[in-house]
């Protein structure tokens, strides 16, 4: 069945560090891929998304490529701000599915 | 409203009990999952809506889990006879639509701790 993999965490950086979260799945055809962000105290929120093959989601100074011949969609960023700090969820859905393959979430620490 | 919201946003209860959460998704949105997020997990998928309809209860844990929605719009996921492995986050979210490439806005949460 369709499933993500992404990096465990916790993920412990200084502001300004250039961040990669790694992310791979495993689904048949041409899913859609996310990646969610869940701020401490806060419900989930889109950060970014691709929709096919070689699309670049980009948002907040994240950029994820969605990467067909490595099944892959992984997260970075530059230059991490303390506010960076939070849980990043890599997700999925394929079209005429009804629900949506999370990851185990990376959690996220930005010290100043 | 604004966006989704879940309540109670805390629940402490004791083994044996039942328990009722209840989601209100933003509205016009025709589509309302329900997932969990245990300690240190991912999302666990546990069911959908499409309007009034769930058509998909496989996700459901066992069949202590029960959901319901009524008018299109609130959603309440019943646990009956908690145990303490029931304790997680349970998280709702809606969609103008069904998955597909569709973003899914998501609730703050209702944590349930299970004594």
């Amino acid at each position: 069945g369709d499933s993500v993999t992404q990096m465990e965490g916790p993920v412990t950086l200084s502001e300004e560090a250039c961040l990669t979260i790694n992310c791979t799945y495993t689904a048949t055809g041409y899913p859609s891929l996310f990646w969610y962000v869940q701020y401490p105290g806060e419900g989930l929120q889109l950060l970014l998304k691709a929709t096919k093959a070689d699309d670049k989601g980009s948002n907040k100074g994240f950029e994820a490529t969605y990467r067909k011949e490595t099944t892959s969609f992984h997260l970075e960023k530059g230059s991490v701000q303390v506010s960076d700090s939070a849980v990043y969820f890599c997700a999925l859905s394929r079209p005429g599915n009804n629900d949506m393959r999370f990851g185990a979430g990376t959690r996220l620490t930005v010290k100043p | 409203g604004a966006g989704v919201s879940q309540s109670p946003s805390n629940k402490v209860t004791e083994k044996g009990k039942d328990v009722e959460l209840r989601c209100d998704p933003i509205s016009g949105h025709t589509a309302l999952y329900w997932y969990r997020q245990s300690l240190g997990q991912g999302l666990e998928f546990l069911i959908y809506f499409q309007g009034n309809s769930a058509p998909d209860k496989s996700g459901l844990p066992s069949d202590r889990f029960s959901a319901e929605r009524t008018g299109g719009s609130v959603s309440t996921l019943t646990i009956q006879r908690t145990q303490q492995e029931d304790s997680a986050v349970y998280l709702c979210a809606s969609s103008p639509r069904l998955a597909g490439n569709n973003e899914q806005f998501f609730g703050p949460g209702t944590r349930l701790t299970v004594l």
